[in-house]
């Protein structure tokens, strides 16, 4: 079947601009991660949904940052006002969402370049 | 505050022969690690984990071994291919959360 998918691969920005990062989870993976990982760095927790709702957003930076999951499904990363400093690869994962350890499965990433 | 460490930056190894790969850990919390393994252009691929109950899990030529008390498990590749080339990442999971901690990754070279 279809892995995660996520859309656009690659975008570039300037300063300031606002940017939304999709992700399209694997089909009936209830729970979805988004994870940024910058040159040289293992991937860095965001937020962690549970259906709707984000269940931990510990790893969101700033208020400039923000995800959305409206269905369950689908969820958009938004990052207003971009700074330079955002560039990175930002991945998106999901999973069953069951007890105990679940094996995370991750998309391509979409990197951000911020100019 | 990095919590999960992989100190080698990179390991170049002989095909055929065995590639083990190392990963400190500080945060007596975690209850689960992982391995992952990523090719350029792609996302992060699960390749074996281990529940901090257990010291050993073996998965074909993939074996993750864990020493709790000095906070340290290895991943074992044997034989090596070199398919194997790839970053390795190192990840734990804290006890009652379903984020992960990464490590820096560390690059396998496997050379015929």
């Amino acid at each position: 079947g279809a892995g995660v998918s996520q859309t656009p691969s690659n975008k570039v920005t300037e300063k300031g601009k606002y940017v939304e990062l999709r992700c399209d989870p694997i089909s009936g993976h209830t729970a979805l991660y988004w994870y940024r990982q910058s040159l040289g760095q293992g991937p860095e927790f965001l937020i962690y949904f549970q259906g709707t709702g984000a269940a931990d957003d510990s790893g969101l930076p700033n208020d400039r940052f923000f995800a959305v999951r409206p269905e369950g499904s689908v969820s958009t990363l938004k990052i207003q006002r971009t700074e330079r400093g955002d560039s990175a690869v930002y991945l998106c994962a999901s999973s069953r969402g069951l007890a105990g350890v679940n094996e995370q499965f991750f998309g391509p990433g979409t990197r951000l370049t911020v100019l | 505050d990095q919590q999960v460490k992989q100190n080698s930056p990179s390991l170049s190894v002989q095909e055929g022969r065995i590639s083990i790969l190392n990963c400190d850990y500080t945060n007596s919390m975690f209850d689960y690690f992982l391995w992952y393994k990523k090719y350029p252009a792609e996302g992060p691929t699960f390749l074996i984990s281990i529940s901090s109950i257990k010291d050993k899990n073996e998965d074909g030529r993939f074996t993750v071994f864990l020493n709790k008390s000095a906070k340290h498990l290895s991943l074992h590749i044997v034989p090596s291919q070199p398919g194997d080339s790839a970053v390795y990442f190192c990840a734990a999971r804290i006890q009652g959360a379903q984020k992960l901690v990464f490590g820096q990754g560390t690059r396998l070279t496997i050379n015929p």
